[in-house]
Order: C-alpha cells, then structure tokens, then sequence
C-alpha cells in the first residue's frame, strides 16, 4: 500500500542533542512538508521540497534543517539551536499540482527532558 | 498572504443530532479549501476539498462543506454525528495565486483546530 512512514513514534532526546526524523513516502509525490503541532496552534510549516535537492524554508525554520537527495525521503533534524523542540512532528506530501491534497504521516512525538 | 479562522475550540453535539464546525478564510484569489481530522497521537486524514464548481462539496465518512464566497467560509457539517466522529478536525487553505507569484509555495495553511465531542 501506498503511504508516509515517519519514524522513531516516539523519541526522547536531552537538551543540546540534535536529533534526526526520518520520513519516507512511495507515493511518487514530487512535493514534501514537514510540519510542527503543538496543542492550541494547529499546524506550522518548517520546512517545504516541491523537488529533489531544493527545499524551502516555511513559517518557523529556525533551529531546523532538512535534505532532499531523493524524492522518497525527506529527512528533519532538530538541532541544539531549536528552543523549544518539545512537540508533534508531522511529515505530508502531494502531487506537484495546486489542487492536490497532502497526505500526512502518522506523526514523530519528541520530547526533550 | 492566506489564513484560515476556526473560531470555536470545541464543539459539543449530542449523538444523532447535525454538527457543523465553523471555518472562515482569507486569500488573495481563489481558495482551494480543505478539510481534515485528527485521532489521538494520529497524522491527518483527509475529508474532503472544494477546488471549482458546486459549492457543496460530499467527503468521507457521511461530511459534507459549504463553500461560500459571499461569507469567505467553508463550514464542516454532518447531518447526523455518531460518537466515533468525536475527534479534532483541521480547516486548511492553498491561494491558488500562489501557483504564479511563488511557485514554490505550494504548503496548505492550517487552522488551530477545533475539537468535536459527541456525546452517547
């Protein structure tokens, strides 16, 4: 079946540590997201590819980075420079065109202690 | 610059009875509209969009949108609500300007979701 694979679920870090969320997806989907949900604000955009080896930063890219070097993997890490990087991580893809909906993975939960 | 509004945190509705789950939105064209829910610790499931053409628009699960220009809203309902339905539900937007004047925006803008009890 086709779909997003997100993983670790869950992931416990220490403060300073960077960590790495792995997304892959069989969609054949050129475009990738990565969104961050914390309780109250919905959904912020991090980070954005539409193709391999280009990304885009969104709304709230600091103290994140990201890697296109193929269009089934979208890979995020959370550096030591994010503030507060306690939350849900959701990755999602889409057809290239303007109408197509994202179709989201089942999401990464980090907490940093 | 695109925005969408869900104005109420939680709605309670009581099994049976219709449910409507208010959005309103803001762009700059024509808006591509969406609808998704969410289960506990869950991704994003997908219930339907309006794009062009009959403002009534039917998804998943027996929902159903009401695209309204005038009002620049596009209000989730259900005529009948079961006690599974009770989940947080997420409004979204894409300005389809964006296709021309940034063509590497292509993200949905999300509302900060409001959250459907059903009551048994």
């Amino acid at each position: 079946d086709g779909g997003i694979t997100q993983s670790p679920k869950y992931l416990f870090r220490k403060e300073g540590q960077n960590v790495t969320l792995s997304c892959e997806q069989n969609l054949n989907h050129d475009a990738m997201y990565w969104y961050r949900q914390d309780p109250g604000q919905g959904l912020r955009l991090i980070y954005y590819s539409q193709i391999v080896n280009d990304f885009q930063k969104g709304d709230i890219a600091e103290g994140y980075s990201v890697s296109r070097e193929k269009k089934e993997s979208f890979p995020l890490t959370v550096t030591s420079a994010q503030k507060n990087p306690t939350a849900f991580y959701l990755c999602a893809s889409s057809t290239d065109r303007g109408t197509g909906e994202l179709f989201f993975g089942e999401g990464s939960r980090l907490t940093v202690l | 610059a695109q925005s969408v509004a869900q104005p109420e945190d939680q709605v309670n509705v009581a099994e049976g009875n219709p449910l409507t789950v208010k959005c309103t939105y803001s762009v700059s064209g024509n808006p591509y509209l969406f609808w998704y829910v969410q289960y506990p610790n869950r991704g994003l499931q997908f219930l339907l969009k309006y794009i062009t053409g009959d403002n009534l628009v039917k998804g998943s699960y027996g929902f159903e949108a009401e695209f309204n220009k005038s009002q620049t809203s596009f209000h989730l309902k259900k005529p009948s609500a079961l006690v599974s339905d009770s989940a947080l539900y997420f409004c979204a937007v894409r300005d389809h300007l964006l296709r021309h004047m940034d063509t590497g925006r292509r993200a949905l803008t999300f509302g900060s979701g409001t959250r459907l009890q059903v009551q048994p």
